[in-house]
């Protein structure tokens, strides 16, 4: 059964600063690792799919990267804005019907 | 670009009563998901559909059931409301299984 976690629950930063999530996941057999944003009572917001076959992915300030062999991704932050503030949550997709089983989240605040 | 719609945006329903939501896909997604985020806590994957047929079924209690049309949109609907039901619902979609996954922007269930 797959089991995502996220470290740490809670991150506060300087407006500027570069910074890592971090995602692990208990099975190796990942069809894709999706990242998203969510803002307090808000929907989610696709930020980076990875699929299986990919190592990493980009957008903007945001790069994040997949390691199925130590079951961990990363998501990197460059530049961090006050807008950057947010609930950030990785999702595995570890089935052949795409369900996705999501971590708990990281709180993000990117103080002025 | 088209995002996925969902409605109502907010429900209030007493106990021991039914509600139904509706989803609205992404034009040409075929697949369709449902997710409970209950507060403070990360997304749980419901049930989903693939060109109108069930593809996976997660924590989604035998009181709910939901079902996906010819025209691609699915409806939730959910019998015997209790007060542990009140939560975010979420609708997803995608283009096939295994893509990327676009969330709609929740409907905010309260039993009371």
């Amino acid at each position: 059964k797959q089991e995502v976690t996220q470290i740490p629950a809670a991150l506060s930063v300087p407006e500027g600063e570069n910074l890592v999530l971090n995602c692990s996941f208990t099975d190796s057999a990942i069809y894709n690792l999706q990242w998203f944003r969510q803002d307090p009572g808000k929907g989610l917001t696709s930020l980076l799919l990875i699929q299986s076959s990919q190592r990493e992915q980009t957008s903007g300030r945001l790069n994040a990267s997949l390691d199925k062999s130590s079951g961990r991704s990363t998501l990197y932050i460059a530049a961090s804005q006050p807008g950057d503030s947010a609930t950030y949550l990785c999702a595995g997709g570890s089935s052949n019907t795409g369900k996705l089983i999501f971590g708990q989240g990281t709180t993000l605040q990117v103080k002025p | 670009a088209a995002g996925v719609i969902q409605s109502p945006r907010h429900l209030i329903k007493e106990k021991r009563e039914t509600a139904t939501l509706k989803c609205y896909p992404i034009p040409r997604h075929d697949t369709v998901y449902w997710y409970q985020q209950g507060p403070g806590q990360d997304p749980q994957f419901l049930i989903s559909f693939y060109e109108k047929m069930q593809s996976d079924k997660g924590s989604i209690p035998d009181r709910f059931s939901a079902q996906q049309f010819s025209d691609y949109h699915s409806e939730l609907n959910m019998s015997s409301l209790e007060l542990g039901d009140s939560a975010l619902y979420f609708c997803a979609s995608s283009a096939q299984r295994n893509n990327e996954q676009f969330f709609g922007p929740g409907t905010r269930l309260t039993v009371l």
